[in-house]
This record gives C-alpha cells, structure tokens and sequence, in this order.
C-alpha cells in the first residue's frame, strides 16, 4: 500500500523560501512518477509539479515556473518541493501525490502540509 | 487554473443516483484518459476512478465513470450519507504540459 508523509510546511514571510519533503514506502519509489497538487483555503486542487521516476522530466503550472523547484533522492524514497519568492497567493495545503505516467492519474495521496505565506 | 469545468454542485436523496459532469476540450479530455477523485470533508484527496471507466481495488462498484469526445461524467448510485464530499474530475493537458483538474463539484444527500 502507498504511503506517503509530508513534512516542512509552516509560516513564512512573502519572498522567503520553504523546502517541503515527502517520505514514501509501500511501492517501488525509484519506478514511479511523483506530484505535488495544492490546495489553496477554500478551493479546489492544484497540480504544482510532476517529476518522472529518474528525475530526468519536470513539469510545472504556469503560476509557480521560475520559483518552485522539484526533486527527488531515491536512494532515501523522497520527494522534494522547493519553494522560493513565496507569495501569499501560494498559501495552501501541499499534497504528494504517485502518478501513473503512462496512462495519467494521481493513485496515492499524502495527507498533506500546509504553508502559510503572510507578515 | 481550472481548464475542466463540473457543476458546482449536485444533490439528490440516500439511495438515489447522481451525475457528475466534466467538460474539457481536445487538448485534455479529447485525447487523454479521465481520472477521478473523492474528497472528504478534512481529509486528502483519493482516486475513485482512473483511465476513464476503471475502479481502484476497493471502490464499490456503485461508482461508474464514463467518457465520450471531450466530456467526461462520474455516476454514484444508492447515494449514501458517507458519499458528501467534494468530486474532482482530473486529466492530462497537451497544450498546458501539465496536469489539470476539475473546479471540483460537492455532493450533498439530502
């Protein structure tokens, strides 16, 4: 079964960064695709970032290119999202998510981490 | 930036059926599989329906997905009170290169 833990969310000042981190077990890590999807207060969800199980194919949303970053280290079964020049705009809950890349859907969710971007 | 568009929301009576649409266009529904997914009030988001028609291991069978050009729909029949959630409708986008979903649609039993 896919499991997966988020963590490093919080408050933080707009234009600071955040790192978010995403520890998976229950499936073969190396082998899949994996996402983030946000979900701002009140609203529905998000796709952020996908990232293919070698790492060597990246996708953003247009609203966070240039200042979010995604990675992951499969030798430790995790995902990461860097987040730069934060804007209150990306307050939200940050999900993981495994995605099936050949045919396109999000099979296993985390429970999230909420950041929270204000002064 | 919601490309795929669903009903704000849908209501019927416990044991009763309701429909789900969700409208897109060529560059997501018209050419890619349709996923769906379920959202409990509080809770992360789960995968109800994938490529299209398909249940995960563990979804009752009272949960249907259907496609047809550039729309998609999610059926749920014998509603039950557990069904209230919020439904999103979600699926690959060419022109976008990247993942788009539903604005989302809430079911309330009434």
């Amino acid at each position: 079964e896919v499991h997966l833990l988020e963590s490093g969310g919080g408050l933080v000042p707009p234009g600071g960064s955040l790192r978010l981190s995403c520890g998976a077990s229950g499936f073969i890590f190396s082998s899949n695709a994996m996402a983030w999807v946000r979900q701002a207060p009140g609203k529905g969800l998000e796709w952020v970032s996908g990232l293919r199980g070698a790492g060597d194919y990246t996708t953003y949303a247009d609203s966070v290119r240039g200042r979010f970053t995604i990675s992951r280290d499969n030798s430790r079964n995790t995902l990461y999202l860097q987040m730069n020049s934060l804007r209150a705009d990306d307050t939200a809950i940050y999900y993981c998510a495994s995605y099936s890349y050949t045919t396109g859907y999000l099979d296993g969710w985390g429970q999230g981490t909420l950041v929270t971007v204000s002064s | 930036q919601s490309v795929l568009t669903q009903p704000p929301s849908v209501s019927a009576a416990p044991g009763q059926k309701v429909t789900i649409s969700c409208s897109g266009s060529s560059s997501n529904i018209g050419n890619h599989f349709v996923s769906w997914y379920q959202q409990l009030p509080g809770t992360a988001p789960k995968l109800l329906i994938y490529d299209n028609d398909n249940r995960p291991s563990g979804i009752p069978d009272r949960f249907s997905g259907s496609k047809s050009g550039t729309s998609a729909t999610l059926g749920i029949a014998g509603l039950q009170p557990g069904d209230e959630a919020d439904y999103y409708c979600g699926a690959w986008d060419t022109s976008l290169n990247f993942f788009v979903f539903g604005t989302g649609a809430k079911v309330t039993v009434l």
